[in-house]
């Protein structure tokens, strides 16, 4: 079965510069959600886009900012790079327009690294 | 505020334990509890839970969830060292679907 597809898996910055990260659901899913989880710590919900309008932005710095297309993949952008934005972002998607409760499938994470 | 805790942190165990992990959670307009299992890489989805008191099952692994008392457990039976992993639980609430997470609970079984 499809998964959802993250790219690049890996990348490295210096600081200040910019970067972007890409998402693709798993076919038919209307809904992407990025997460970034820090080094032994847990995932921390970035912003979430249903039907490509922004459904719900959590702790996500006003430094990034990310949107989805019309054929639901995602891209969060992120600008003067910091050090401590080194982590693992993953992309989530699920399916929401059906009733009823929908589980998160999550990517392989593309994990960067800011020198 | 949201929160959501998971214990024990850490357990070391042996091949044939059966292990027993909690999730407790403070949220807001509760929708679903998810577990997930987190090998260094992504999470791998286990179970999603929305009803109280209805078990999920799946083979060695089973997980109920205490709505009255805003708790889950997630059960593994017969352990073997292929379940070593860090063990997240998540709570979702009607604010867009996102999850929030607890800080996982890492198993180490030792052969």
């Amino acid at each position: 079965a499809a998964g959802v597809i993250q790219s690049p898996r890996h990348l490295i910055k210096e600081k200040r510069e910019t970067a972007t990260l890409k998402c693709y659901p798993i076919p038919r899913h209307d809904t992407v959600y990025w997460y970034q989880q820090g080094p032994g710590q847990d995932p921390q919900f970035l912003i979430s886009f249903y039907e490509k309008m922004q459904s719900d932005k959590g702790s996500i710095p006003d430094r990034f900012s990310a949107q989805q297309f019309s054929d639901y993949h995602s891209e969060l952008n992120m600008s003067s790079l910091e050090l401590g934005d080194s982590a693992l972002y993953f992309c989530a998607s699920s399916l929401r327009r059906l009733a009823g409760e929908h589980e998160q499938y999550f990517g392989p994470g593309t994990r960067l690294t800011v020198t | 505020e949201d929160k959501v805790v998971q214990s024990p942190l850490s357990l070391v165990v042996h091949e044939g334990d059966t292990v027993t992990l909690n999730c407790s959670y403070e949220v807001t307009n509760f929708r679903s509890l998810l577990w997930y299992k987190q090998e260094k890489k992504a999470p791998t989805f286990l179970f999603m839970l929305t009803s109280s008191g209805i078990e999920k099952k799946s083979g060695r692994l089973s997980s109920i969830l205490d709505k009255k008392e805003l708790f889950s457990i997630l059960n593994i039976t017969a352990t073997q060292t292929g379940d070593s992993a860090v063990y997240l639980c998540a709570v979702k609430n009607n604010q867009g679907g996102k999850l929030i997470f607890g800080q996982g609970t890492e198993l180490s079984v030792k052969p």
